[in-house]
């Protein structure tokens, strides 16, 4: 079965302090993953994409196949970071479907 | 910039009345995505259009829901009649049919209160 799993619906850290927000799926085949952002107030918008490999807003994923893991990492959290975050996966072939997580609300504590 | 727009923002209806929600994506995305957000969960997807024809419907609980993209461009879901269990957020997402999988971009979304 086709599946994102993120195990942890809330990470509290202290500003300045490393974030890992894990996500793990499940797919038959080779999947784009992609982590999005939804800030208070504010639709659901893209983070980042493993296939363009960017550091956006000092996040970084890395994809592990092996463990089919995409964790989302910062070094130093912000206050700005706060948000929910959602893994997801899509298809790289037929009819792009994607799939997301549950999601793992993030609070960066001053 | 270009985003996705959803009407109406806010819908309370009580059980077995009918609903609908409206989505107009980027101009030019070809592909249109109906996801249902309940509360504390991720999206779900419920139905995909690719231009005016749906691609994948598996998850649209069709003995109440409809959707319909009839020009290719803009979207309808429809919901008769609504239940309790229906009182979710109503997302529209679309993306531009470039091949590989890219950004979805997502409207505000739609949310829906059952009594």
């Amino acid at each position: 079965a086709q599946r994102v799993t993120q195990p942890e619906k809330l990470l509290s850290v202290f500003k300045g302090a490393p974030v890992e927000l894990k996500c793990n799926y499940s797919y038959s085949g080779s999947p784009e993953l992609f982590w999005y952002v939804q800030y208070s107030r504010q639709r659901l918008q893209l983070l980042l994409r493993h296939i363009s490999r960017e550091s956006i807003k000092g996040f970084t994923a890395d994809l592990n196949k092996g463990e089919t893991s995409f964790h989302l990492k910062k070094p130093f959290a912000q206050e700005e970071d706060s948000a929910m975050y959602y893994c997801a996966l899509s298809s790289t072939s037929g009819t792009y479907k994607y799939i997301f997580g549950t999601g793992t609300r993030l609070k960066v504590l001053a | 910039e270009a985003e996705v727009a959803q009407s109406p923002r806010y819908k309370i209806t009580e059980k077995s009345q009918a609903v609908a929600f409206w989505c107009d994506p980027i101009s030019g995305h070809a592909t249109l995505y109906w996801y249902r957000q309940i509360l504390g969960q991720g999206p779900e997807l419920l139905v995909q259009f690719q231009d005016e024809s749906v691609v994948d419907d598996s998850q649209l609980p069709k003995d109440r829901f409809s959707a319909e993209r009839l020009k290719g461009v803009d979207s309808t879901l429809k919901i008769q009649p609504a239940e309790l269990g229906d009182s979710a957020m109503y997302l529209c997402a679309s993306r531009p049919n470039r091949g590989l999988p890219g950004e979805l971009f997502f409207g505000e979304g739609s949310r829906l209160t059952v009594l």
